[in-house]
């Protein structure tokens, strides 16, 4: 079985400069997420998808960043425009629906960004 | 705010030396504890989940154990092999919601 599929897998851009990162999620499962993990610390939820509708985006800094999962199988995590302090790993994970194995989540290898 | 609290920070330890970290969470309102392993260019992947007061789980050489009245979760590996070297992140989910708060994790080296 086909893991989360994330790309790319690294991204070097320059300040001001927009990204995008692509995920595919587990086959069946309804529930992805974008985590970002920066150095020395844990992955922190930007947001949370339920199908399509994004149930939790209380910690995505709207003013650059956005996300979208149109049909409610991939997602993609946008920053437009990129500062240095976006430089961290971003995780995409999915789950098969919340309640199930008290919400385990499968993860991606994530997308390593550095702005330069 | 949860707090989720990983000790120590990183650990360097012989092989087959027996090694245990530990995660703090708040002891109210409890759910889900979540122990991960992440290994370097590799994705975070799922080791336990624990949901009940004195839980213990094992898989092969690495154990868990659940105190959810104190908030503590420890993570054992016995017998340390080089291939156990990896970032150990717990997770703790609180009742009635469902968002994963992960803790800064535990960066384990297993030398020869």
């Amino acid at each position: 079985e086909a893991g989360v599929v994330q790309s790319p897998r690294y991204k070097i851009i320059e300040k001001k400069q927009p990204v995008a990162f692509w995920c595919n999620p587990i086959s069946g499962h309804n529930t992805l997420y974008w985590y970002l993990q920066n150095l020395g610390q844990g992955p922190e939820l930007l947001i949370r998808y339920e199908n399509e509708e994004a149930v939790d985006d209380s910690q995505l800094p709207k003013d650059r960043f956005s996300a979208e999962r149109l049909k409610g199988v991939d997602s993609t995590l946008k920053i437009q425009p990129a500062e240095l302090g976006d430089s961290a790993v971003y995780l995409c994970a999915s789950s098969p629906s919340w309640g199930l194995n008290a919400g385990e989540l499968f993860f991606g290898e994530g997308s390593r960004l550095t702005v330069l | 705010i949860l707090n989720v609290e990983q000790s120590p920070q990183s650990l360097h330890v012989q092989e087959g030396d027996s090694t245990n970290f530990t995660c703090s969470f708040p002891s109210s309102n409890f759910y889900a504890l979540h122990w991960y392993r992440w290994e370097t260019a590799r994705s975070p992947e799922a080791l336990f989940v624990m949901t009940l007061n004195g839980d213990e789980k094992k898989k092969g050489r690495i154990s868990a154990t659940l105190n959810t009245k104190e908030g503590y979760s420890y993570l054992y590996i016995k017998g340390s092999q080089p291939e156990d070297s990896a970032t150990y992140l717990c997770a703790f989910t609180a009742g009635g919601g469902n968002k994963l708060t992960f803790g800064t994790g535990t960066q384990l080296k297993v030398e020869l």
